[in-house]
Formats: structure tokens, sequence, C-alpha cells
């Protein structure tokens, strides 16, 4: 069974750092590419960041660009997503997600979300 | 940047046929997939690849996607199929959402 154990949501002064971690377990980790979605509260969904199965490969939206750095460690089954100079607008649930092949494909497993607070 | 659009809100009455689109520029040129939202829960993907059913969907729910528009369709909608869905494409090395349609079962 696929599963994806997320970790790491807290609150966060504006200006902060966190950093969100996604045990993966049930499937051959490293070759999957992986991402980060989030939802603020009462809103849509909103892609992050992705990852390459091999990790050579990152993607960012342009909201997080810069501030955001998506990792993984395939001997640890896990992807990272650093956050810094975080903003009260990066407030929201931040799903980890797992991609049927590479980034382009759709994602077809999903963590069970962590919230991150940005606020004073 | 590419842009997506849903209505914010679909409703059907009980067993009868609901349908979401999802509008976009030559959306037919790209793979859409969508995504089903239960409150408080993460996302379920339902239709990958424009037509594609994922191991456990429902034979009630099909996909279709031709010219500025995507549809998802659901036959003999279900009080449990309530729920957001959101359409998905991938663009210049990003993904984009739609703003995601709440669906209502009358």
């Amino acid at each position: 069974e696929v599963r994806l154990l997320q970790s790491g949501g807290d609150l966060v002064q504006p200006g902060g750092s966190l950093r969100l971690s996604c045990a993966a377990s049930g499937f051959t980790f490293h070759s999957y590419a992986m991402s980060w979605v989030r939802q603020s509260p009462g809103k849509g969904l909103e892609w992050v960041s992705g990852i390459s199965p091999r990790g050579d490969s990152t993607f960012y939206a342009d909201s997080v660009k810069g501030r955001f750095t998506i990792s993984r460690d395939n001997s640890k089954n896990t992807v990272y997503l650093q956050m810094k100079s975080l903003r009260p607008e990066d407030t929201a649930v931040y799903f980890c997600a797992r991609h049927r092949t590479t980034v382009s494909t759709s994602k077809d497993h999903w963590g069970q979300g962590t919230l991150v607070t940005v606020s004073s | 940047s590419y842009e997506l659009t849903q209505a914010l809100s679909v409703s059907v009455a009980l067993g009868q046929t609901a349908r979401i689109t999802c509008v976009g520029n030559n959306i037919g040129n790209k793979n859409v997939h969508w995504y089903q939202q239960k409150p408080g829960q993460a996302p379920v993907l339902v239709i990958y690849r424009d037509t594609n059913r994922p191991s456990g969907i429902p034979e009630r729910f099909s996909g279709s996607n031709s010219g500025n528009a995507a549809t998802l369709t659901i036959t003999r909608a279900q009080v449990g199929d309530e729920g957001d869905y959101y359409c998905q494409v991938w663009g210049s090395s990003s993904w984009v959402f739609g703003g995601g349609t709440k669906l209502t079962v009358l």
C-alpha cells in the first residue's frame, strides 16, 4: 500500500523558515517524481514545487521561486520542502503527492496534509 | 501564464448526470487530469490524461477533452460524489489548477 506520511507543519513568524517532510512507503520511491501542493484556508489547490525521480530536476511556482527549495533523499524515501522568508500568504495546508511517473504526469497518491501558519 | 476556468458550483439531482467543465486556451492539446476533494481530506485522482480512470474509481466517472474545454462527467450521481473537483494541466514546466467546482447532489 502506498503511504505518504507528512510532518513539519507549524506556526512560524513572517520572515521565518520551516522544513516539511514527506516519508514514503509501499513503492519504489526513487522511480517516481514528487510534488508539493498547497491549499490556503477556504481556497483552491495551488501547485508549489516538483522534483524528478533522481532529484536532478526541480520545478517551482513563481510565487515561491527563490524562497522554497524542494529536495529528496532516496536512501530515506523522503521528500522535503525547505521554506524560507515565509509570508502570511504562505499560510496553507501543504500536501505532498506522488506522480504516476515523471513530474509532467498526474498525481496518483497524496499525503494527509500538514498545516503551515505564518503569523506574528 | 496559462489559465484554467471552472464554474464555482454545479448542482445535480440524485441519479442524474453531472458535467463539470474546465476551460483553457487550446486545452484539447494538453493532458487534463481531474481530482476530487472532500472537506478535510486530500485530493483524489479521478481521471488522468483526459479519459483514463485510476483503479478504484467507478465507471460512472468519465472525461473528455477537445478544443477549448475539457469535461468531467459523472453519471448516476450519488450523495457520495459531492465535493470539490479540480482540473489540472502541465504547462511550461509548471502545473496549473483550475479554481475548482463544488458539486452538490440534490
